[in-house]
């Protein structure tokens, strides 16, 4: 089983629909990461949980919202959705100054 | 906040070559890490590399923190080596991206 799990995988949806992708770990580490890809972009950041109380925001933030449900979970929320939120989506871990692991990736397309 | 650069931004190579990629940074980091991304999108952490230099196979990298940069070295290219190359950098409790290295391998 992959350490880092996301879901969907693959996800098409209709401007102006809520839509939440979800992502649980069994590496047992504490910080957890959404990040966004976009073509010759690389990855930028959305939003980042160092515990379950602690979320912060990323550089990319806006028309988005995270939930933490426990050290295991952490979802992304795209309230109402737009055409130019369609990117793939990687959610993320690591312990303290330690090596980053990265889900197998989200594609979404906002139609 | 931090910058980090990659270059080439593009490499297209024959089978058998060797590439160095490159990854500057504007400032001091706490770690760096190389990652594949292959076409089907997945992330592949290859080598977790703060300082100094490491070899796995025919991969190898190092990084020169003093100097801000980092070097990620392919030899024997193989078609299966083809994608984006990421550094990421760690920073203040964050990680940041460079924009990659796309390589194509030709056979």
């Amino acid at each position: 089983d992959a350490d880092v799990t996301q879901t969907p995988r693959n996800r098409i949806t209709k401007t102006g629909k809520r839509i939440m992708l979800e992502c649980s770990q069994t590496k047992g580490h504490d910080r957890m990461y959404w990040y966004r890809q976009d073509p010759g972009l690389g990855l930028r950041l959305i939003y980042y949980s160092f515990d379950v109380k602690d979320i912060n925001k990323g550089e990319i933030s806006d028309g988005y919202s995270v939930s933490r449900q426990a050290q295991a979970k952490f979802s992304l929320s795209l309230e109402s959705a737009i055409p130019n939120q369609t990117a793939l989506y990687f959610c993320a871990t690591s312990d303290l100054g330690n090596t980053i692991y990265f889900g197998e990736g989200s594609w979404l397309t906002v139609v | 906040g931090i910058q980090v650069e990659q270059s080439p931004p593009d490499l297209i190579l024959q089978e058998g070559a060797n590439s160095t990629l490159r990854c500057n940074f504007s400032d001091s980091v706490n770690n760096l890490q190389w990652f594949h991304q292959n076409p089907w999108g997945q992330l592949i952490n290859l080598f977790y590399i703060p300082s100094g230099t490491k070899q796995n196979g025919r991969l190898s990298a190092t990084t020169v923190a003093t100097e801000r940069y980092s070097l990620l070295y392919i030899s024997s290219s193989q078609t299966t080596d083809s994608g984006v190359y990421f550094c990421a950098v760690h920073r203040d409790d964050k990680i940041i991206f460079g924009k990659g290295t796309r390589l194509h391998i030709l056979p």
